[in-house]
C-alpha cells in the first residue's frame, strides 16, 4: 500500500518569512496530492491539491510543487501569518477504475512567530 | 446541515464496552470515510463507502471494529470489546465522489474523542 513520510514534524518561522513542508510517497500510481491544516481541536480543511499532470500550482500565498520522479511534493507558504498556525498534513491517493482512500503523512506544526 | 456531522463529539467508555460513533455526511455525497487519528498522528485510514457498500475495509485493525451504512447516506462505525489502545479521535469524512477523482475533496467531520479506561 501507500506510504507517505513528511517532514519536518515542527517548523517554526517568523511572521513574514516562507514555510516549506515536503512529503514523500511510495506508491508510483498515486495521482491526487491534497494538503489539508488542521486547527488545534478542529476539524482538517483542504487548503490545495494537485494532481499528477502537472508540476505546481498556485493560490495566493499558497503554492505546491511536484516531482512525480522523485515521488516528492512539497507546500510552500510564503508571507506566514500568525492565523497560519496549525498542523498541516499532506496526502497521497489512487484513483483507478473504483476510487480508493487517501493515505495521510504524519503532520507539521507550523507555529508563525509574531 | 452544511457540514459533516458526528456524534458524540466526546465518549467516554470502560475497556470491554461496545460503542457506537454516528457520521451524518453532507447531503448528496456519495462516498464516506473514516479515520481514526491519534495524539501528534494523522489520519489513518479505517473504511470506505461507496453508497450502502463496503469499497475497502482494510484499515480496520481487527475484528472488533465495524462500520455500516445502510441507507447510503448516515454511517455507524462500532467497536467491540474496547480496548485502552482503541482511545483516538474517529473522524468521518465525505466526498461528493471518491477520493482523488473529480470532485474527489474530502470534507471531514469535527470527529468524535473516544476515551476507553
Amino acid at each position: 500500500g501507500e506510504n507517505v513520510e513528511q517532514h519536518p514534524s515542527t517548523l517554526s518561522v517568523q511572521e513574514g518569512d516562507s514555510a516549506v513542508i515536503k512529503c514523500t510517497y511510495s506508491d508510483s500510481a498515486s495521482n491526487y496530492f491534497p494538503w489539508y491544516k488542521q486547527e488545534l481541536g478542529k476539524r482538517p480543511q483542504l487548503i490545495i491539491d494537485i494532481r499528477s499532470n502537472v508540476g505546481e500550482k498556485k493560490d495566493q500565498r499558497i503554492a505546491v510543487t511536484l516531482n512525480k520522479t522523485a515521488k516528492h511534493f512539497s507546500l510552500h507558504i510564503t508571507e506566514t501569518q500568525p492565523e497560519d498556525s496549525a498542523v498541516y498534513f499532506c496526502a497521497a491517493s489512487t484513483h483507478g477504475g473504483s476510487a480508493r482512500q487517501l493515505t495521510f503523512g504524519s503532520g507539521t506544526q507550523l507555529t508563525v512567530l509574531p | 446541515g452544511a457540514g459533516v456531522s458526528q456524534t458524540p463529539s466526546n465518549k467516554v467508555t470502560e475497556k470491554g464496552k461496545y460503542v457506537e460513533l454516528r457520521c451524518d455526511p453532507i447531503s448528496g455525497h456519495t462516498a464516506l470515510y473514516w479515520y481514526r487519528q491519534s495524539l501528534g498522528q494523522g489520519p489513518e485510514f479505517l473504511i470506505y463507502f461507496q453508497g450502502t457498500g463496503a469499497a475497502d475495509d482494510s484499515g480496520l485493525p481487527n475484528d472488533r471494529f465495524f462500520a455500516v451504512r445502510p441507507e447510503g447516506s448516515v454511517s455507524t462505525l462500532k467497536i467491540q470489546r474496547t480496548e485502552r489502545g482503541d482511545s483516538a479521535v474517529y473522524l468521518c469524512a465525505s466526498s461528493l465522489r471518491a477520493a482523488g477523482g473529480v470532485s474527489g475533496e474530502l470534507f471531514f467531520g469535527e470527529g468524535s474523542r473516544l476515551t476507553v479506561l
